[in-house]
């Protein structure tokens, strides 16, 4: 049980080209998903946390006008990355929780590779 | 705001050895979660071990356990019988209670097994 998907894993475009990356929780209702960027070699980095039918909440110094989330179903969170840039290339990766259970805890999904040529 | 800290950029250990990733975090809040994930090559992130606050029993997942240890808010994680599946990254993780707290992380420890 607990399993996140991520589609796609693997995505190359061109600069200023945008890119929708899916994050979807198969076998559970997700409260609330989030997420995290990941640079080689480094720790996960927030970016915002979102709640099923409100607007995320965007970490300190992510732009949100950038990084477009929506969260429209318990089960379904999209990032946009919108007009991308070679500095936005990176590891990107989701987690769920649900309220249930004794703890809640944050299953991740497989992460997208984005690269921006 | 919380903050957690591993000092142990990488480790190394022998199959069937045992091996400690150290781990210490600050919180000024008394109810909270902690995780240690794990990472490997993949980059999936994989839940090895969580530990309630309140509990004081440590945790303990077939040949991973933790050492908690609340006063000194520190949460240690012990792997006994290394496996050469073991290496990865791992992470411990913080985390208040509630659905939309957030995780935060350590900077990892990159663990290799060796022959």
């Amino acid at each position: 049980g607990a399993v996140v998907s991520q589609h796609p894993s693997w995505v190359i475009c061109k600069s200023g080209t945008s890119v929708k990356i899916e994050c979807r929780s198969l076998d559970f209702q997700a409260t609330t998903m989030f997420w995290y960027r990941q640079f080689p070699k480094q720790s996960l980095m927030l970016m915002a946390t979102s709640n099923e039918g409100s607007k995320a909440t965007y970490e300190q110094g992510v732009e949100k006008d950038k990084f477009l989330i929506n969260h429209a179903s318990l089960t379904l969170s999209t990032l946009t990355v919108t007009s991308a840039h070679p500095e936005d290339s990176s590891f990107y990766i989701c987690s769920a929780s649900w309220t249930g259970g004794v703890t809640d805890t944050q299953y991740f999904g497989p992460g997208t590779r984005l690269t921006v040529l | 705001a919380q903050t957690v800290t591993q000092s142990q950029p990488e480790m190394s250990v022998q199959e069937a050895e045992t091996v400690t990733l150290s781990c210490t975090y600050d919180t000024s809040e008394s109810d909270y979660y902690l995780f240690w994930y794990k990472q490997p090559p993949s980059r999936q992130m994989i839940l090895v071990i969580r530990q309630e606050a309140y509990k004081q029993q440590n945790a303990t997942e077939n040949r991973f356990s933790v050492n908690f240890q609340k006063a000194a808010k520190s949460f240690s994680l012990k792997i006994s019988d290394s496996q050469l599946g073991d290496a990865a990254m791992y992470f411990c993780a913080h985390r208040d209670t509630g659905t939309a707290s957030k995780l935060t992380f350590g900077t990892g420890t990159r663990l290799q097994v060796t022959l």
